[in-house]
């Protein structure tokens, strides 16, 4: 069982270039998301989504882009990259969006640089 | 969306101590939960806590909960080298449209000396 799945694990940009980062999880849950980690803020939610074709805004949805096409895949796209943009990106998913208490399992992240 | 607030940020400890961490939080909750991060890794679930529930165990972690107090501690008992990592408590917020989501605090750096 695989899990949730990301690639690339590093990546480095050009400012204004674009990407997209990828994310995959194989336990047929309706919730992921993205979210980035910085240092000395914690983890902050982009974007979510419930279910195949519905997406949400986080916490901090500025230069960032979702779909959710299938139930499995959920992939970031930075629209053109900035230098504020360099940090750890996580995807997550869940069971149950019905439910308020499932836990997230994450995936290993995807460390981004824009220079 | 509120976000807990971890105390300590950092805590250094010989193995075989016990380790406390401590979580607040602003407004009421559904559910606290706390998450492990190795270095360089995604975070791991740990336990999750209702917000009808005081305590709760898992092995060697017990967490409990005050919601007149709004704050959670994670305890740490005979802790290893191999609990070195950072811990984080994460919120679902209570309110229709938080379903999944969660807010994380800042995170407690746990360093165990062998």
């Amino acid at each position: 069982n695989a899990g949730v799945t990301q690639t690339p694990k590093f990546q480095v940009l050009k400012t204004g270039q674009s990407m997209t980062l990828q994310c995959a999880q194989d336990m047929n849950h309706e919730y992921m998301s993205w979210y980035r980690q910085d240092p000395g803020m914690g983890l902050r939610l982009i974007h979510y989504s419930v279910g195949a074709g519905i997406t949400d805004q986080g916490e901090v949805p500025n230069g960032y882009n979702v779909s959710r096409s299938t139930t499995e895949d959920f992939p970031l796209r930075l629209l053109s990259a900035a230098p504020s943009q360099t940090s750890v990106y996580f995807c997550a998913s869940s069971y149950r969006v019905e439910s308020r208490n499932s836990p997230l399992h994450f995936g290993n992240g995807t460390r981004l640089t824009v220079t | 969306s509120q976000q807990g607030e971890e105390d300590p940020q950092a805590l250094s400890i010989q193995e075989g101590e016990n380790a406390t961490m401590n979580c607040s939080y602003k407004t009421s909750i559904n559910n606290l939960q706390w998450y492990r991060q190795n270095s360089g890794r995604g975070l791991v679930h740990l336990i999750l806590i209702r917000s009808n529930e005081r305590e709760k165990h898992s092995g060697r972690l017990r967490v409990t909960l005050d919601t007149s107090k709004k704050s959670s501690s994670l305890l740490i008992t005979a802790s290893r080298a191999a609990d070195t990592a950072s811990y984080f408590c994460a919120l679902s917020n209570a309110g229709g449209t938080s379903y999944g989501k969660l807010t994380f605090g800042q995170g407690t750096i746990l360093t165990v000396h062998p």
